[in-house]
């Protein structure tokens, strides 16, 4: 089983509401991965956590705030959003095994409107 | 640094076309590839992956081939399907880079009957 699972799948928020995405695996992997999808390009890279510590945070602002309160779970906080952080995020998790080249697997995503 | 680099889409080809998306790659040491696609309205799904030079992954007719001597991971099927239809993106993860994921661009593939 391979399944990562994100909730909600939609998610149309105000600029001045709180909101949280969900993630969840059940694989036994050690290392959760938020990233954010613009349309027609990659994915890029948000944050990391490894062992329930956060390892990369790659200069995200402060609106967008993870949590991950086990190894199955991970959560990205968001507040005070911008109409240009509408997006699709997803999240992924790998084992982590130390030397870097663990293969990530995707969840389906949570598509982000902030109005 | 680490670089990918995907051929540019989109891709048009007719039902039962043979297909080819070029991919190749700037990294040290030995980095893991990958193929990930992704189809409308969807997440990534891990399509096929190699780990070592020489090494072919391959799934559900799609196969790819490591070449370390061309830094090249290119993507071969015999035989669309209208249901391949999608974007696919080339990766690779390197060592003491914390699985840091390089993507390409992606290449859109339009499959028609």
């Amino acid at each position: 089983d391979t399944e990562v699972t994100q909730t909600p799948k939609h998610l149309v928020m105000g600029m001045t509401n709180k909101k949280s995405l969900k993630c969840e695996q059940h694989m036994g992997h050690r290392a959760m991965y938020w990233y954010k999808q613009k349309a027609k390009k990659p994915p890029e890279l948000m944050f990391v956590y490894s062992y329930e510590k956060l390892s990369i945070n790659e200069s995200v602002p402060s609106r967008f705030s993870p949590e991950c309160p086990n190894s199955s779970l991970l959560n990205l906080h968001l507040h005070a959003l911008q109409p240009e952080d509408s997006a699709l995020y997803l999240c992924a998790s790998s084992q982590d095994r130390g030397w870097g080249t663990d293969t990530q697997y995707f969840g389906p995503g949570t598509r982000l409107t902030v109005l | 640094g680490n670089s990918v680099t995907q051929m540019e889409g989109p891709v048009t080809l007719s039902e039962e076309a043979f297909l080819t998306i070029n991919c190749t790659y700037t990294a040290t040491g030995y980095p893991s590839l990958f193929w990930y696609v992704q189809y409308p309205g969807e997440g990534l799904q891990l399509l096929l992956k190699a780990t070592k030079a020489d090494d072919k992954g391959s799934n559900k007719g799609f196969e790819a081939t490591y070449r370390k001597e061309t830094t090249s991971f290119h993507l071969e099927k015999g035989s669309v399907q209208v249901s391949d239809s999608a974007v696919y993106f080339c990766a690779l993860v390197n060592t003491g880079t914390a699985s840091k994921l390089t993507f390409g661009t992606g290449t859109r593939l339009q499959v028609t009957l």
